[in-house]
């Protein structure tokens, strides 16, 4: 069975804390993206990768880092957490054409930061 | 970069009812339309997709339409039950290694 693994269902982090949100997959893809879900506004891309070490922003990128040292893993870094970053965070995975395969989604993480 | 539009925002109807829901895109170039369902506490699953290739697939009670002219594509659910009850988002590759999804569909489906 294939899948994305998210490290935490829920955090609750401190404002100005650095925060890291771990995804794993065992499919092999070369693509990795994280998502941000908010009421109303949808799935926003914040970062994906396309190959180890390779990192492209998405639509939302500010306040946010990533890192993919290895394939099957890719991180996603509030470096100072903030209020306005409680939200859903969607790992997802995919080959590397989008449009020629489905994109597997982790469970999310809910992310509270006080 | 692609826009995608999706309509309505939520949608109730009642158990044995169809349900419609409708993306347009913005990128003529896009070829491949796939709907995806998000059950409360799990992230979004591959229900059903379309190449533009073709108008019309079915898979027992849901179908996509595509209309490549008018850039638009609806998901169909017919004969509704409560466990279709859920978020359902529309997405369209963008360039070559994104997605882009809908602002989601919320869907109750009352017994």
């Amino acid at each position: 069975d294939v899948k994305v693994t998210q490290s935490s269902r829920y955090l609750v982090k401190r404002t100005g804390e650095k925060v890291f949100l771990e995804c794993v997959q065992d499919m092999d893809h070369e693509n990795m993206f994280w998502y941000r879900q908010d009421p109303g506004l949808g799935l926003r891309l914040i970062y994906f990768s396309y190959d180890v070490k390779m990192k492209e922003k998405g639509d939302i990128p500010e306040g946010y880092s990533v890192s993919r040292e290895k394939k099957e893993r890719f991180s996603l870094i509030l470096e100072s957490a903030s209020t306005n970053q409680t939200s859903m965070y969607l790992c997802a995975s995919s080959v590397i054409d989008t449009g020629e395969g489905e994109a597997f989604f982790g469970q999310g993480t809910r992310l509270t930061v006080v | 970069g692609e826009n995608v539009e999706q309509h309505p925002s939520t949608l109730s109807v009642q158990e044995g009812d169809s349900a419609v829901i409708k993306c347009t895109y913005s990128d003529s170039a896009s070829n491949y339309f796939p709907w995806y369902k998000q059950e409360l506490g799990k992230g979004p699953q591959l229900i059903i997709d379309i190449r533009s290739n073709v108008g019309e697939k079915k898979d027992q009670r849901i179908a996509v339409t595509l209309n490549k002219t008018a850039k638009h594509f609806s998901l169909h659910i017919t004969e509704t039950q409560p466990e279709d009850s859920a978020v359902y988002f529309c997405a369209v590759p963008e360039g070559y290694s994104t997605l882009t999804f809908g602002k989601g569909t919320m869907l109750l489906v009352s017994p």
